[in-house]
């Protein structure tokens, strides 16, 4: 089935550093978005991105968080500064409609110490 | 509150047998999609649902808008069951998909 790539898989930091998680949607996608999970609990919607655009986005989604695509390149989420409670599995998904059926990638762990 | 609540939270079954999974919304879901996360963190794609059933080998699915529920019924169950079942709905005037707390299957021989 189509494929949604994350890149690290895992990454380890020190609290208050920058972090970028990458993804890479199903190519002819046009919606992506966030989603964070910790440790055996569910999955919690962060953001959701179209056109160039944050299009909904949920109280999780601090002020240290930020979200683009470059033209043709990855869609990242980026954390600056990261806090402890920022430590969770980080999962992008991708849409070809607004309510389509979403793919997932396979998680981002980020650890921040 | 919780707008999808997701019933049992824990499942145990014996290999062959059948048992049924259920979602309660408390918004005006429009879809429903089900996935299966295993024990390593992946998720996959069960089901996409606009109201009506589905049926894929062993597993049925179905969506009811007027009564605002979802279920997931799995036939006679094998060990690659095993994992957490979540349901996800999005509703009207939001795009986002809203996770249920998830029901975490175990099958034993």
């Amino acid at each position: 089935g189509p494929k949604v790539l994350q890149i690290p898989s895992h990454q380890i930091i020190d609290m208050g550093q920058m972090v970028t998680l990458n993804c890479d949607p199903v190519s002819n996608h046009l919606y992506f978005y966030w989603y964070k999970q910790i440790l055996g609990q569910q999955m919690e919607f962060l953001v959701n991105f179209y056109n160039g655009k944050v299009m909904e986005k949920s109280k999780l989604f601090k002020d240290q968080f930020s979200v683009e695509r470059p033209d043709g390149s990855y869609f990242t989420l980026k954390i600056q500064p990261t806090a402890l409670e920022d430590s969770a599995v980080y999962f992008c998904a991708s849409s070809f409609r607004a309510t389509g059926q979403l793919y997932f990638g396979e998680g981002s762990k980020l650890t921040v110490l | 509150g919780d707008k999808v609540k997701q019933s049992p939270s824990a499942l145990s079954l014996q290999e062959g047998t059948n048992s049924a999974l259920r979602c309660n919304f408390s918004i005006a879901a429009t879809t429903v999609q089900w996935f299966l996360q295993n024990p390593r963190g992946s998720l996959m794609n069960l089901f996409y649902l606009v109201p009506g059933t589905k049926e894929n080998g062993r597993l049925k699915s179905a969506f009811d808008s007027k009564e605002s529920y979802s279920t997931l019924h799995i036939r006679d169950a094998q060990l690659e069951d095993s994992g957490t079942y979540f349901c996800a709905a999005s509703y009207q005037g939001g795009r986002a998909l809203i996770f249920g707390t998830g029901t975490t299957v175990s099958v034993s021989p």
